[in-house]
Order: C-alpha cells, then sequence, then structure tokens
C-alpha cells in the first residue's frame, strides 16, 4: 500500500523559498501514475499547484508556474516543491498526493499524505 | 480555467436520510471529475474518479453520475462518519481546479 509523507520548512519569511519534499513509499516512484502538489487555504480552499512524473515532465497551475519549480528523485524515492518568493497568501496546508490512472485513463488522487502547514511570516 | 460551482454550500440531513450534492463545470469536462470527502484535520479522500466509478474500498451508498458540465453526488443513506466536506475535482483540462466544497452536517 502505498503512502505519502511530506516534510520540509513549516515557517518561511516573506520573499523567501518554500521547499518541500515528498517521500514515497510502499510502492514505486516510478510506476505510470503523476505526482501531484495541492495546498489548501480558508480564503483560497482547495488549489493544485502542478504534477510532476518520474520522467520530469511537469505541468503547473499558470497562477503560480513563474515561481513553482517540482522535481523528482527516483533513487530516494521523492519528489519535492520549490515556491519563491513567497507571500502571506502562500500560507496554507500543502499536500502531495499520487493521480492514478486507470485502464481506461481515468484519474484520480487516490492517496494523499497527511498534509503539512507552511506558515509564511 | 474551468471554474466548478458547487451547490448547495451547506446541507442538514439527519442520520439515515439521502443527500444530493451537485456541481456545475463552466464548460464541458466529459466525464473526468472527480469527488473527494474531507474531515477536519484530514486530507481528501478520494470517492468517485471518472464521474461514477467508487475508488477502492467506498462503500455502495456512494454513488455519483454526470458528464459534460452538470454532475450529482449522491449519498442513500447517511451514516455519522459521512458528516464532512465533499469537493468535486476536474482533470480534464489544466489546471485541474476544485469545486469550492459541499458541508454536509448532521440535522
Amino acid at each position: 500500500q502505498v503512502h505519502l509523507q511530506e516534510s520540509g520548512s513549516g515557517l518561511v519569511k516573506p520573499s523567501g523559498t518554500l521547499s518541500l519534499t515528498c517521500a514515497v513509499s510502499g510502492g514505486s516512484i516510478s510506476s505510470s501514475h503523476w505526482w501531484t502538489w495541492v495546498r489548501q487555504s480558508p480564503k483560497k480552499g482547495l488549489e493544485w499547484i502542478g504534477e510532476i512524473y518520474h520522467s520530469g515532465s511537469t505541468n503547473y497551475n499558470p497562477s503560480l508556474k513563474s515561481r513553482v519549480t517540482m522535481s523528482v528523485d527516483e533513487t530516494r524515492s521523492h519528489f519535492s516543491l520549490r515556491l519563491t518568493s513567497v507571500t502571506a497568501a502562500d500560507t496554507a496546508v500543502y499536500y502531495c498526493a499520487r493521480d492514478r490512472r486507470d485502464d481506461y485513463n481515468r484519474r484520480g488522487f487516490d492517496v494523499w499524505g497527511p498534509g503539512t502547514l507552511v506558515t509564511v511570516s | 480555467e474551468i471554474v466548478l460551482t458547487q451547490s448547495p454550500a451547506t446541507l442538514s440531513v439527519s442520520p439515515g436520510e439521502g443527500a444530493t450534492l451537485s456541481c456545475r463545470a463552466s464548460q464541458s469536462v466529459s466525464s473526468d471529475l472527480a469527488w473527494f470527502q474531507q474531515k477536519p484535520g484530514q486530507a481528501p479522500r478520494l470517492l468517485i474518479y471518472g464521474a461514477s466509478a467508487r475508488a477502492t474500498g467506498i462503500p455502495a451508498r456512494f454513488s455519483a453520475s454526470g458528464s459534460g458540465t452538470e454532475f450529482t453526488l449522491t449519498i442513500s443513506s447517511l451514516q455519522s462518519e459521512d458528516f464532512a466536506v465533499f469537493y468535486c475535482q476536474q482533470y480534464n483540462t489544466w489546471p485541474r481546479t476544485f469545486g469550492q466544497g459541499t458541508k454536509v452536517e448532521i440535522k
């Protein structure tokens, strides 16, 4: 059974860089699924940040694209999020999730990490 | 980006009763829609994907239908553990987007 666990800085200064890592266990990060980051704040609700494939291919939310970088490390079985020039508006709970695709190309975020609160202050 | 509008914002239901939640997309998402349940302090939990397919381990009292721009999640007989916030999410186009949520509370 696949498990995900976020880790990283919980407090970031304004204009600084948010860095998070999601460890994948119980399954292969190199499987045919995308790996995604989602954040949640009271003001914006659930917001998709972007996704990465084990090959390194990425798709980002245009609203964050200029500040976001995602990477994957297959040898360490983790993927990472980097968000630059943060402001208070980036304060949120950040989740990593697996975007599973079935044989009919139906998709769903079926495994989630517990989430980590990042505060910009 | 595709905007998902959920209604109602809050639904008050007695245990054992049924509930119907709606999700409307600003443009067609075909059947590329998922539903999630979220309880306080927890990550969202996938209930439905492909507009109508139940995810692994999801009870049969959860069902969903729809395509294009109109979608429905139905809970046939609410159990105590079902009270939560429910979100729809589309994966037809980038960026992926979520609805604002429907809170199902105990009446």
